[in-house]
C-alpha cells in the first residue's frame, strides 16, 4: 500500500543555515509524483516543489531543492539559507499515476523552527 | 483569477448538529478533492468529485459523511450528527482535469470545532 513516512516530528535550524527534512515513501507504482507543501501557523497549504518519478534531475525551486533517491525511495527537502519565515509545518506527499484519481497521500509532517 | 474558496473558514457545532462545508473551485476547474486534517496530523484524502459525479470516495467514513458537486454551485461536504472526533481542518483542492498529472490547488480550509 502507498505510504509516506516523515520521521522527524520537529527540527531546529539556525537562521541562514541549510536544513534537510526527511521523507521516505512506499509504492508499487512505477509512475508517481512527489510533492512538498508548507503549512504556516495560519493554516493554508502552500505548494513548494514537485518531483516526478521519471525525472532524472533533482527538482529545484529557489531556496528549495529535492534530494530524490529513487532506489532508496526517499525524497528529502533541502532548504538553503533558512529564514525566520520558513518556520512552519512541512508535509511530503505522493500521488500515484495509476488509477487516475489523483489523490494525494500525505506524511505526518515535520515542524521546522528557525532560530534567529 | 481567484483561488479555491472555502466557507466558512471557522465553524462551531454542538454534538448532534449538522455541518455543511462549501468549496468553490478555481475558475475553469471541474474536479474537486476533499481532505481532512486531524490535529497534529497530515492531510487524509476523503473524496474526489467531478461535476455531478463521485469518482473516488474511498477515504470517506461510511456513516454521517456525504459529498456532492452539483452542476451549478459549490461542492458541499456534509457531516450529519457531528461528534467531537469530527473536529478537524477540512481542505478542498481543485484541478482542471482528473489526470494525476494535473496540479491540485488548495483552499484555505474550514476549521470545524465540535463542542
Amino acid at each position: 500500500a502507498q505510504k509516506i513516512t516523515q520521521t522527524q516530528p520537529g527540527m531546529f535550524v539556525q537562521e541562514k543555515e541549510a536544513v534537510t527534512l526527511d521523507c521516505t515513501y512506499d509504492t508499487s507504482d512505477q509512475s508517481y509524483g512527489l510533492f512538498w507543501y508548507k503549512q504556516p501557523s495560519s493554516g493554508e497549504m502552500i505548494f513548494l516543489i514537485y518531483q516526478g518519478s521519471y525525472d532524472e534531475q533533482n527538482a529545484t525551486e529557489g531556496r528549495y531543492s529535492l534530494n530524490f533517491q529513487k532506489a532508496r525511495k526517499s525524497a528529502n527537502l533541502v532548504i538553503s539559507a533558512s529564514q525566520l519565515g520558513d518556520s512552519a509545518m512541512y508535509f511530503c506527499a505522493m500521488r500515484e499515476f495509476s488509477g487516475n484519481t489523483g489523490k494525494l497521500i500525505f506524511g505526518q509532517g515535520t515542524t521546522l523552527q528557525v532560530k534567529p | 483569477n481567484a483561488g479555491v474558496m472555502q466557507n466558512p473558514r471557522h465553524l462551531v457545532r454542538r454534538r448532534g448538529q449538522e455541518a455543511r462545508l462549501r468549496c468553490s473551485p478555481m475558475k475553469g476547474h471541474s474536479h474537486v478533492y476533499w481532505y481532512r486534517q486531524l490535529p497534529e496530523e497530515g492531510l487524509k484524502f476523503m473524496v474526489y468529485l467531478q461535476k455531478e459525479n463521485i469518482i473516488d470516495e474511498s477515504g470517506m467514513p461510511k456513516e454521517r459523511f456525504s459529498a456532492e458537486f452539483p452542476k451549478e454551485g459549490p461542492s458541499i461536504l456534509r457531516i450529519q450528527q457531528v461528534v467531537r472526533g469530527d473536529s478537524a481542518a477540512y481542505f478542498c483542492a481543485s484541478s482542471v482535469g482528473g489526470s494525476s498529472y494535473n496540479e491540485q490547488f488548495f483552499g484555505p480550509g474550514t476549521r470545524l470545532t465540535v463542542l
